[in-house]
């Protein structure tokens, strides 16, 4: 079975310091997608941040980037630079097959003034 | 570029009740899906739709059903709506060619007394 995990329910960080937000996931397919989706209180979820699989280098928008452990199944983001409008719920999500896709539990990140 | 429009945005129902959330896409996506959210358990998959006249049950379908009337629409119809239905649900297309980037809509916050 395929399955994310998102072991921090909640995280603050002070505005303009670093946060990284954790992502562990199971899946048996050698090749699949890796997403962070940010939803903020306006409910529409975004997409920060995506990472195929069978890309050592691991990917980077900005001030978002990822740290890819592919043996130790571990898809962690880290936020530099945070802002106000960094606040929001953070949801990680894996793409193992055709079709469906599979969504942790999210973290609430508090951006502090 | 409207995305993914779903309506209404808001709906509360008596339990017993019938209602269809509306789902339409102007991308020119193959898949679309519908997925649920609830406090504490990310999105669950409740259907998806490959392509234009098919369908398949995700984590969650008992209670739901689903309708690709075409490429655009896809509809969500809860027959005999519960209290256990209450919920924010969302539509997503997918970009097949685009890295299997899911697409959402603003979510419906449906009530069921």
């Amino acid at each position: 079975a395929q399955t994310v995990t998102q072991s921090q329910p909640e995280m603050s960080v002070q505005e303009a310091e670093t946060v990284t937000l954790s992502c562990t996931y199971d899946t048996s397919e050698s090749d699949y997608y890796l997403f962070w989706y940010k939803q903020p209180p306006s409910r529409q979820m975004i997409l920060v941040i995506r990472q195929e699989a069978y890309k050592q280098q691991n990917a980077t928008e900005n001030r978002f980037s990822v740290n890819f452990q592919k043996a130790a199944k571990s898809f962690s983001l880290k936020i530099s630079d945070s802002q106000l409008g960094d606040a929001a719920m953070y949801f990680c999500a894996l793409l193992s097959g055709t079709y469906k896709y599979i969504f942790g539990t999210g973290t609430r990140l508090k951006v502090l003034a | 570029n409207a995305g993914v429009t779903q309506t209404p945005k808001f709906q509360v129902l008596k339990t017993g009740q019938s209602m269809t959330l509306q789902c339409a896409q102007d991308m020119n996506h193959n898949s679309m899906y519908w997925y649920r959210q609830d406090p504490g358990m990310g999105l669950r998959l409740i259907y998806y739709s490959a392509s234009e006249g098919t369908t398949d049950k995700g984590e969650v379908p008992n209670g739901y059903n689903v309708s690709r009337l075409n490429k655009r629409e896809f509809s969500l119809r809860l027959e005999s709506a519960a209290p256990s239905q209450t919920s924010v649900y969302f539509c997503a297309s997918r970009d097949d060619l685009a890295a299997n980037v899911l697409t959402f809509g603003a979510g419906s916050r449906l009530t069921v007394l």
